[in-house]
């Protein structure tokens, strides 16, 4: 089954403590981003991928590392996490330009307290 | 840039009314546009998409239409159930650069029995 894998679904951390969301798709889709979803702000971009090593912030990548070594793999890094982190994360994957749709993954809940 | 802007929600209807969600949306070019769903505690899900000028996107009942004249992409379905009730986005792809979506804020549907 074609799909967008993120783990863990659930996560409550501490204020400083790195965490990493992880990321996997079985679509050999080029592009992959991370969003957050917070209650009447939508959707917003933090990082995305066009392919292996290549990167780029989006709109809110402040607080927030990735690494694209693999096609496959895209992780979420937060070295130092904070309260305003606190928010509902998507992973998603596309082949390249965008023109078919998007395939997300099922979440990440992050609580930083 | 690119903007998409939808109704705001949430929107509240009885079982099999007629629903209507606006999108409109500014773009240079020729953008893909999409509408997605996000049923509760899980992540978004390509509902239809249309690629080009009075292409209909339909799935599930719900229909879209691209019309470049207008700008707009709005959803439609003749007749709605319980099990619609989910957070709707309408979402565009532009051929640039960095094959970004842009979302809408989201409308959320709550359909009464």
């Amino acid at each position: 089954e074609a799909q967008v894998t993120q783990n863990p679904r659930y996560l409550i951390t501490v204020t400083g403590k790195k965490l990493t969301v992880t990321c996997s798709q079985n679509m050999n889709h080029e592009y992959m981003s991370w969003y957050r979803q917070d209650p009447g702000l939508g959707l917003r971009q933090i990082y995305y991928s066009m392919n292996v090593e290549v990167t780029d912030k989006g709109d809110v990548p402040e607080g927030y590392k990735v690494s694209r070594k693999e096609k496959r793999n895209f992780p979420l890094i937060l070295e130092s996490p904070s309260p305003n982190q606190t928010s509902l994360y998507f992973c998603a994957s596309s082949a390249q330009g965008g023109g078919l749709g998007y395939t997300f993954g099922s979440g990440t809940r992050l609580t930083v307290v | 840039g690119n903007s998409v802007t939808q109704m705001e929600g949430p929107v509240t209807l009885s079982e099999e009314a007629f629903l209507t969600i606006n999108c409109t949306y500014t773009a240079t070019g020729y953008p893909s546009l999409f509408w997605y769903v996000q049923y509760p505690g899980e992540g978004l899900q390509l509902l239809l998409k249309a690629t080009k000028a009075d292409d209909k996107g339909s799935n599930k009942g719900f229909e879209a239409t691209y019309r470049k004249e207008t700008t707009s992409f709005h959803l439609e379905k003749g007749s709605v159930q319980v099990s619609d009730s989910a957070v709707y986005f309408c979402a565009l792809t532009a051929w640039n650069r960095d094959d970004k979506i842009i979302f809408g804020k989201g409308t959320r549907l709550h359909i009464l029995p």
